[in-house]
């Protein structure tokens, strides 16, 4: 079976610090990976998204990158993370030769920025 | 623009009675509706989905209907059960896109009581 794995689980940092935060898939080859951010009273806004190694495509426009450097890792990443940057973050992959879009989550990192 | 809408924030509900969370869309492009649970401080897990050539599909004791006509869709819990008290999301995508971009709601935080 497939299971989905990101660390930390929680991470307090302080303004104008990096940030990486790792996710990764196993049980699946070639998934569709996604990086979401859930902040505060707020609904899942999609990030990023990857269909293969090295393809990531970014949904807005912000001071966050990611990267996929292995079929099974995703990474979020910033050079200098500001406050808004808090909040919940979750990675997410589907299947890619699947004729519906289920996304299937990890447990999350709650990002704190100080 | 919200394309998908919850448009309750929470919703309370007896043990043993019906629950019905509701979602509205406004891209008729969307062909397949998921529907999510969440718990505090977790990532979101998949409960039931649906095709747009469908206008029912049931699992147990939760059933999602749609109604296109109407840009509309509603999960149904029989019974509600107080472990069932969390957050749900509804999730809509464009099955022909190829990476599976899921737009979500809100969330309709609900409380079962006992």
């Amino acid at each position: 079976s497939q299971t989905i794995h990101q660390w930390p689980a929680t991470l307090v940092q302080p303004v104008g610090s990096p940030l990486s935060l790792e996710c990764t898939v196993e049980g699946t080859s070639n998934p569709n990976l996604y990086w979401y951010r859930q902040a505060a009273g707020r609904g899942l806004q999609l990030l990023f998204y990857s269909v293969g190694i090295g393809q990531i495509s970014s949904e807005v426009p912000q001071n966050l990158s990611a990267s996929r450097p292995q079929d099974r890792q995703f990474i979020l990443s910033s050079k200098k993370l500001l406050l808004s940057d808090s909040g919940f973050y979750l990675c997410a992959w589907s299947q890619t030769d699947s004729s519906t879009d289920t996304q299937y989550f990890g447990p999350g990192t709650r990002l704190t920025v100080l | 623009d919200q394309q998908v809408k919850q448009n309750s924030p929470s919703l309370s509900v007896q043990e043993g009675r019906i629950s019905i969370l509701n979602c509205d869309y406004t891209n008729s492009m969307f062909d397949y509706f998921l529907w999510y649970k969440k718990y505090p401080a977790e990532g979101p897990t998949f409960l039931i989905s649906i095709s747009s050539i469908k206008d029912k599909n049931e699992d147990g004791r939760f059933t999602v209907f749609l109604n296109k006509s109407a840009k509309h869709l509603s999960l149904h819990i029989v019974p509600s059960q107080p472990g069932d008290s969390a957050v749900y999301f509804c999730a809509a995508s464009e099955v022909r896109t190829s990476y599976g971009k899921l737009t979500f709601g809100q969330g309709t935080i609900l409380t079962v009581h006992p």
